[in-house]
Protein backbone atom coordinates (compact mmCIF):
# COMPACT_ATOMS: atom_id res chain seq x y z
CA UNK A 1 0.00 0.00 0.00
CA UNK A 2 1.16 3.67 -1.02
CA UNK A 3 2.02 6.04 1.86
CA UNK A 4 0.07 8.75 -0.11
CA UNK A 5 -3.35 8.20 -1.76
CA UNK A 6 -4.69 10.31 -3.91
CA UNK A 7 -8.10 10.69 -5.40
CA UNK A 8 -7.06 9.51 -8.63
CA UNK A 9 -9.68 11.26 -10.74
CA UNK A 10 -10.23 12.68 -13.56
CA UNK A 11 -12.14 15.49 -12.37
CA UNK A 12 -14.35 17.72 -14.56
CA UNK A 13 -16.21 20.61 -13.66
CA UNK A 14 -18.50 23.19 -14.78
CA UNK A 15 -16.38 27.42 -14.19
CA UNK A 16 -17.48 28.41 -10.62
CA UNK A 17 -18.20 25.46 -9.25
CA UNK A 18 -16.53 24.54 -6.09
CA UNK A 19 -13.54 21.99 -6.25
CA UNK A 20 -12.50 19.58 -3.58
CA UNK A 21 -9.07 16.97 -4.28
CA UNK A 22 -8.27 14.67 -1.03
CA UNK A 23 -5.29 12.67 -0.20
CA UNK A 24 -5.12 9.93 2.90
CA UNK A 25 -1.91 8.85 3.72
CA UNK A 26 -0.45 6.36 6.60
CA UNK A 27 2.65 7.81 7.99
CA UNK A 28 1.93 9.61 11.44
CA UNK A 29 5.39 11.43 11.25
CA UNK A 30 3.99 13.57 8.16
CA UNK A 31 4.16 17.01 9.16
CA UNK A 32 4.45 19.62 6.06
CA UNK A 33 1.88 19.17 3.52
CA UNK A 34 1.90 20.71 0.33
CA UNK A 35 -0.21 20.91 -2.68
CA UNK A 36 1.42 21.44 -6.45
CA UNK A 37 -0.40 22.10 -9.72
CA UNK A 38 1.21 21.00 -12.75
CA UNK A 39 0.03 22.25 -16.32
CA UNK A 40 0.48 19.79 -19.26
CA UNK A 41 4.16 19.02 -19.64
CA UNK A 42 5.33 21.49 -17.00
CA UNK A 43 6.96 20.70 -13.89
CA UNK A 44 5.39 21.16 -10.87
CA UNK A 45 4.96 24.36 -9.22
CA UNK A 46 4.16 24.52 -5.59
CA UNK A 47 0.48 26.14 -4.54
CA UNK A 48 0.16 25.90 -1.00
CA UNK A 49 2.50 24.61 1.96
CA UNK A 50 1.06 23.60 5.74
CA UNK A 51 2.37 22.95 8.68
CA UNK A 52 1.02 20.30 10.66
CA UNK A 53 -3.45 20.66 11.18
CA UNK A 54 -5.36 23.42 10.08
CA UNK A 55 -6.35 25.42 7.79
CA UNK A 56 -5.18 27.72 5.06
CA UNK A 57 -6.23 29.93 2.65
CA UNK A 58 -4.86 31.91 -0.53
CA UNK A 59 -7.41 33.43 -2.76
CA UNK A 60 -9.86 30.99 -3.90
CA UNK A 61 -7.86 28.34 -2.46
CA UNK A 62 -8.13 26.56 0.52
CA UNK A 63 -5.49 23.85 2.12
CA UNK A 64 -7.51 21.42 4.98
CA UNK A 65 -4.89 19.19 6.58
CA UNK A 66 -6.86 16.51 9.68
CA UNK A 67 -4.54 15.12 11.42
CA UNK A 68 -6.52 12.80 12.86
CA UNK A 69 -7.68 11.29 10.28
CA UNK A 70 -4.40 11.55 8.21
CA UNK A 71 -6.62 13.31 5.79
CA UNK A 72 -6.07 16.63 3.52
CA UNK A 73 -7.82 18.49 1.24
CA UNK A 74 -7.56 21.11 -1.24
CA UNK A 75 -10.46 23.51 -2.20
CA UNK A 76 -10.78 25.85 -5.23
CA UNK A 77 -13.43 28.14 -4.89
CA UNK A 78 -14.76 30.07 -7.96
CA UNK A 79 -13.37 27.35 -10.46
CA UNK A 80 -11.91 28.74 -13.88
CA UNK A 81 -10.52 27.44 -16.81
CA UNK A 82 -7.10 28.27 -15.89
CA UNK A 83 -7.06 25.87 -13.18
CA UNK A 84 -7.31 22.89 -15.24
CA UNK A 85 -3.81 21.20 -14.35
CA UNK A 86 -3.00 18.15 -12.43
CA UNK A 87 -2.69 18.85 -8.64
CA UNK A 88 -0.52 16.67 -6.46
CA UNK A 89 -0.38 16.70 -2.88
CA UNK A 90 2.98 16.03 -1.26
CA UNK A 91 3.97 15.41 2.44
CA UNK A 92 7.00 15.03 4.39
CA UNK A 93 8.15 14.80 8.00
CA UNK A 94 10.05 16.75 10.35
CA UNK A 95 13.28 14.18 10.36
CA UNK A 96 13.46 14.41 6.69
CA UNK A 97 11.81 17.51 5.64
CA UNK A 98 13.61 17.15 2.46
CA UNK A 99 12.18 14.53 1.24
CA UNK A 100 8.75 14.54 0.18
CA UNK A 101 6.26 11.73 -0.40
CA UNK A 102 4.12 12.65 -3.24
CA UNK A 103 0.41 11.57 -4.45
CA UNK A 104 0.16 10.30 -7.90
CA UNK A 105 -2.13 14.00 -9.16
CA UNK A 106 -5.51 14.21 -9.97
CA UNK A 107 -6.23 15.76 -12.98
CA UNK A 108 -8.90 18.62 -13.21
CA UNK A 109 -10.83 20.03 -16.05
CA UNK A 110 -12.57 22.98 -15.30
CA UNK A 111 -15.07 23.65 -18.93
CA UNK A 112 -16.25 27.24 -19.49
CA UNK B 1 11.41 34.16 -8.69
CA UNK B 2 13.34 30.80 -8.55
CA UNK B 3 14.55 29.65 -11.50
CA UNK B 4 15.19 26.19 -12.10
CA UNK B 5 16.52 24.98 -15.90
CA UNK B 6 17.05 21.60 -17.40
CA UNK B 7 19.36 21.35 -20.28
CA UNK B 8 16.92 19.59 -22.43
CA UNK B 9 12.72 19.72 -23.12
CA UNK B 10 13.31 16.74 -24.69
CA UNK B 11 16.26 14.02 -25.93
CA UNK B 12 16.16 10.88 -27.90
CA UNK B 13 18.88 8.28 -27.21
CA UNK B 14 19.71 4.73 -28.01
CA UNK B 15 20.01 1.96 -25.53
CA UNK B 16 23.63 1.43 -24.00
CA UNK B 17 24.12 5.27 -24.31
CA UNK B 18 25.40 7.45 -21.51
CA UNK B 19 22.87 9.79 -21.11
CA UNK B 20 23.46 13.17 -19.19
CA UNK B 21 20.97 15.03 -17.44
CA UNK B 22 21.60 18.88 -16.28
CA UNK B 23 19.80 20.78 -13.90
CA UNK B 24 20.74 24.80 -12.59
CA UNK B 25 18.63 26.86 -10.39
CA UNK B 26 19.53 30.20 -9.61
CA UNK B 27 18.34 30.63 -5.77
CA UNK B 28 21.48 29.57 -4.14
CA UNK B 29 19.29 26.78 -2.63
CA UNK B 30 21.30 24.24 -0.95
CA UNK B 31 19.02 21.67 -1.56
CA UNK B 32 18.20 20.02 -5.15
CA UNK B 33 16.50 17.17 -6.26
CA UNK B 34 16.11 14.52 -9.00
CA UNK B 35 12.72 12.67 -9.80
CA UNK B 36 11.01 10.81 -12.47
CA UNK B 37 7.08 11.11 -13.06
CA UNK B 38 5.64 8.23 -15.08
CA UNK B 39 1.85 7.56 -15.49
CA UNK B 40 0.11 5.56 -12.42
CA UNK B 41 3.34 6.14 -10.50
CA UNK B 42 3.80 9.32 -9.79
CA UNK B 43 7.19 11.36 -8.64
CA UNK B 44 10.02 9.14 -7.23
CA UNK B 45 12.68 10.72 -6.03
CA UNK B 46 15.99 8.87 -7.37
CA UNK B 47 18.47 11.26 -5.55
CA UNK B 48 19.09 14.45 -3.82
CA UNK B 49 21.72 16.36 -2.77
CA UNK B 50 22.18 18.38 0.84
CA UNK B 51 25.14 19.85 -0.51
CA UNK B 52 28.09 20.52 -2.73
CA UNK B 53 29.97 17.03 -3.54
CA UNK B 54 27.53 15.44 -1.01
CA UNK B 55 24.40 13.27 -2.53
CA UNK B 56 22.14 10.75 -1.11
CA UNK B 57 19.89 8.01 -2.82
CA UNK B 58 16.05 8.49 -3.14
CA UNK B 59 13.58 5.34 -3.67
CA UNK B 60 14.85 4.14 -7.23
CA UNK B 61 18.76 5.19 -7.81
CA UNK B 62 19.62 1.87 -9.50
CA UNK B 63 20.81 2.46 -13.11
CA UNK B 64 21.83 6.34 -12.00
CA UNK B 65 24.49 8.15 -10.70
CA UNK B 66 24.56 11.94 -10.02
CA UNK B 67 27.48 14.87 -9.15
CA UNK B 68 27.06 17.92 -7.95
CA UNK B 69 30.46 19.51 -8.02
CA UNK B 70 28.39 23.54 -7.86
CA UNK B 71 26.14 24.68 -5.42
CA UNK B 72 23.62 25.55 -8.37
CA UNK B 73 23.95 22.56 -10.51
CA UNK B 74 22.63 18.92 -10.37
CA UNK B 75 23.07 16.47 -13.06
CA UNK B 76 21.96 13.37 -13.50
CA UNK B 77 24.16 10.50 -15.30
CA UNK B 78 21.98 7.36 -16.84
CA UNK B 79 24.99 5.08 -17.25
CA UNK B 80 24.23 3.08 -19.67
CA UNK B 81 20.64 4.11 -20.81
CA UNK B 82 17.96 1.52 -21.22
CA UNK B 83 14.30 1.45 -22.32
CA UNK B 84 12.66 1.05 -19.08
CA UNK B 85 13.86 4.78 -18.25
CA UNK B 86 12.26 6.37 -21.24
CA UNK B 87 10.42 8.83 -18.73
CA UNK B 88 9.71 12.47 -17.89
CA UNK B 89 12.74 13.71 -15.69
CA UNK B 90 12.03 16.33 -13.24
CA UNK B 91 14.84 18.59 -11.09
CA UNK B 92 13.49 20.17 -7.94
CA UNK B 93 15.80 22.75 -5.55
CA UNK B 94 14.64 24.35 -2.47
CA UNK B 95 16.37 26.35 0.49
CA UNK B 96 17.64 25.07 3.78
CA UNK B 97 15.09 26.42 5.93
CA UNK B 98 12.61 25.42 4.05
CA UNK B 99 13.68 22.25 2.42
CA UNK B 100 9.60 20.79 2.12
CA UNK B 101 9.11 23.72 -0.29
CA UNK B 102 10.43 22.87 -3.76
CA UNK B 103 10.91 24.59 -6.94
CA UNK B 104 10.77 21.99 -9.93
CA UNK B 105 12.62 22.57 -13.38
CA UNK B 106 10.26 22.08 -16.34
CA UNK B 107 10.84 18.30 -17.20
CA UNK B 108 12.78 16.90 -19.37
CA UNK B 109 10.96 14.00 -21.74
CA UNK B 110 13.61 11.34 -22.70
CA UNK B 111 12.96 8.68 -24.93
CA UNK B 112 15.30 5.59 -24.76
CA UNK B 113 15.10 3.73 -27.87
Amino acid sequence: QKEVEQDPGPLSVPEGAIVSLNCTYSNSAFQYFMWYRQYSRKGPELLMYTYSSGNKEDGRFTAQVDKSSKYISLFIRDSQPSDSATYLCAMSSITNAGKSTFGDGTTLTVKP
Amino acid sequence: DVKVTQSSRYLVKRTGEKVFLECVQDMDHENMFWYRQDPGLGLRLIYFSYDVKMKEKGDIPEGYSVSREKKERFSLILESASTNQTSMYLCASSPQGARETQYFGPGTRLLVL
